[in-house]
């Protein structure tokens, strides 16, 4: 299995362009879930899902979209870009146990810079 | 989910187990208590979770106090690559995909 795997690792964008950072997993993971990381902080909720055609907002939500038309595939889209977007994205994916506990594995990361 | 109270760094010797606090104060009795390292820059990493007894498995051990209120995460031999920084995360169940990261703690291991 490869796991999480995000595409792509680096990224510069201008001030309004849009982009879509890629993220999929091959686990039959149902739960899957984007976080920021901006230096020297922990990871913030943006978006996650808990299956395929259900989205929910997290801690950060504003200037993001997802959609989840696939368990494996969850994209996350920025609509215009902003300066206070950059930072390191991580995707994760998770399958819930029922009467047990279920984790979460995190992708490598896209590192996001935006001028 | 239940707020966590981490020192901000710690220092540990290679060879000497590392002891990682975590307050937890306001736990419900249905909230596990989870641990996940993120090093360098890599994306986190689960390490181990429990609810009231104490757990052990190949990376770590997990201490949790009688009361819940708080609990330690045992490196029991640190090495240089296990510098990094540790998460104490407290949720219930069904929660996996929305998890609440603090600011950790950052574990440096020197020779």
């Amino acid at each position: 299995n490869a796991g999480v795997t995000q595409t792509p690792k680096f990224q510069v964008l201008k001030t309004g362009q849009s982009m879509t950072l890629q993220c999929a997993q091959d686990m039959n993971h149902e739960y899957m879930s984007w976080y920021r990381q901006d230096p020297g902080m922990g990871l913030r909720l943006i978006h996650y899902s808990v299956g395929a055609g259900i989205t929910d907002q997290g801690e950060v939500p504003n200037g993001y979209n997802v959609s989840r038309s696939t368990t494996e595939d969850f994209p996350l889209r920025l609509l215009s870009a902003a300066p206070s977007q950059t930072s390191v994205y991580f995707c994760a994916s998770s399958a819930p146990h029922r009467g047990r506990q279920e984790t979460q594995y995190f992708g490598p990361g896209t590192r996001l810079l935006v001028l | 989910d239940a707020k966590t109270t981490q020192p901000p760094s710690m220092d540990c010797a290679e060879g000497r187990a590392a002891n990682l606090p975590c307050n937890h104060s306001t736990i419900s009795g249905n909230e596990y208590v989870y641990w996940y390292r993120q090093i360098h820059s890599q994306g986190p990493q689960y390490i181990i979770h429990g609810l009231k007894n104490n757990e052990t498995n190949e990376m770590a051990s997990l201490i949790i106090t009688e009361d819940r209120k708080s609990s330690t995460l045992i490196l029991p031999h640190a090495t240089l690559r296990d510098t990094a920084v540790y998460y104490c995360i407290v949720r219930v169940t069904g929660t996996a995909s929305k998890l609440t990261f603090g600011t950790g703690t950052r574990l440096q291991v020197t020779l």
